[in-house]
Parts: C-alpha cells; sequence; structure tokens
C-alpha cells in the first residue's frame, strides 16, 4: 500500500499544460523533500525533479515541480508524444524511517 | 563509464534464498549511498532497502525486514542484497540506485538496468 497517493492516470493533447498531484502526510511530504520519477515504456525509472523543484541537468524546463504543505504536484507543460510515461513521487518518511513511493501516474498523450 | 549493474536474479523456490549484487562503475561508490527498489510485473514501484555512504546505517521496508540484508563493499565496488524466506509477493525487478550527492536521500540519480528474481514452485 502506497503512502503517498497518486491519480492512477491523467491525460492531455499534444501541446497541453498537465499536472500530476502527489498527497502524503507531515511524517513523509511535510518535512523531507519530494522527488519525480519517470518511467518509460520498458526501461528503468529516470530522475526527473529532486528536492521538490529542481530538475537534474537534461531535464527540459518543461518539467516543473512545486510542494505545499503535505502535497506536491508536477507540472508538464507543452506536453509531446515521448511525454508518455509512467509518473511517480517519492519522499523519505520519518515516522516509517524508510522510503514511500507513490502509486504512480500513467500518463496518456492524446 | 558511469553505471550501476544489477546480477544475480532468477527462479527461486518459496522459502528459499538468493543474493543479488550490482556493481558499480566510473563514479567514486564509497561516497554514495544506495538503494534497492523493485517493481513487480505490472505494479508500480516499490521501495526495499537503503545503505549509507559509509554502511553506518540501514534501512528496510517493513515487507522485507528481518528477511533481507543489504551489505557494500568499497574496496569491490559492490552492493549486495541477501534475500532470504523468500515469498511469492517479492517477485519483481530489482533495481539498485544512487542517491543523488548532496540531496535528500530519496533522490536517485542513477539505476540500474534491474535484475529479475521469480520466486515460485
Amino acid at each position: 500500500q502506497s503512502m503517498l497517493t497518486q491519480p492512477p492516470s491523467a491525460s492531455g493533447t499534444p501541446g497541453q499544460r498537465v499536472t500530476i498531484s502527489c498527497s502524503g502526510s507531515n511524517s513523509n511530504i511535510g518535512s523531507n523533500t519530494v522527488n519525480w520519477y519517470q518511467e518509460l515504456p520498458g526501461t528503468a525509472p529516470k530522475l526527473l525533479i529532486h528536492s521538490n523543484n529542481q530538475r537534474p541537468l537534461g531535464v527540459p524546463d518543461r518539467f516543473s515541480g512545486s510542494k505545499s504543505g503535505t502535497s506536491a504536484s508536477l507540472a508538464i507543460s507543452g506536453l509531446q508524444s515521448e511525454d508518455e510515461a509512467d509518473y511517480y513521487c517519492a519522499a523519505w518518511d520519518g515516522s516509517l524511517n524508510g522510503l514511500v513511493f507513490g502509486g504512480g501516474t500513467k500518463l496518456t498523450v492524446l | 563509464q558511469v553505471q550501476l549493474v544489477e546480477s544475480g536474479g532468477g527462479v527461486v523456490q518459496p522459502g528459499g534464498s538468493l543474493r543479488l549484487s550490482c556493481a558499480a562503475s566510473g563514479f567514486i561508490f564509497s561516497s554514495s549511498g544506495m538503494h534497492w527498489v523493485r517493481q513487480a510485473p505490472g505494479k508500480g514501484l516499490d521501495w526495499v532497502a537503503f545503505i549509507r555512504y559509509d554502511g553506518s546505517n540501514t534501512y528496510y521496508a517493513v515487507s522485507v525486514k528481518g528477511r533481507f540484508t543489504v551489505s557494500r563493499d568499497d574496496s569491490k565496488n559492490t552492493l549486495d542484497l541477501q534475500m532470504n524466506s523468500l515469498r511469492s509477493e517479492d517477485t519483481a525487478v530489482y533495481y539498485c540506485a544512487r542517491v543523488l550527492p548532496r540531496a535528500q536521500v530519496s533522490a536517485f540519480d542513477m539505476w540500474g538496468q534491474g535484475t529479475m528474481v521469480t520466486v515460485s514452485s
């Protein structure tokens, strides 16, 4: 059972802006940074956003992250067909003394 | 070449044991915290274990605590996962992943290609 809650699916048309939410609690998102991963079909996950809103080198600025209280969001602007993937949020949980992932959101580009 | 390469996966009977390894190259392994993350077929990511860069502390998911042990050998640049008392629900692709330098431990900037573990009679 995931400790972070994400919508199971999201969709948009090319060029649109979509957001994916991630809801947690005081022990995880509320007190630690949030990271986002993109998993393309058949490949290992890739770090997309770290430390709530930082993009690793090579990640397009179409991807952005934000956090407020016990929730976080990933926004993708100028949606492209190659953005079709599964997206996961993750954070450390101080109560569990372990890492928690969201259940994942499958993004479909229509 | 900067990479992580897992090995050791296979088919094992329920109750059996398996040892996974992750070979690191191209970066200073001894400075890196490391995780094991798994993904059951058709399911989401599931965190398994974490070991600090200096091996001083280890952390485990509730589902594997007492059955799995994570360790590292900095002289060989390897990360291991000893898995005992395996159950069908442990069937998954197992990834090792590196903690992004200077970030919190939940940020992994490098992943291996994964190794498949199947627990079945």
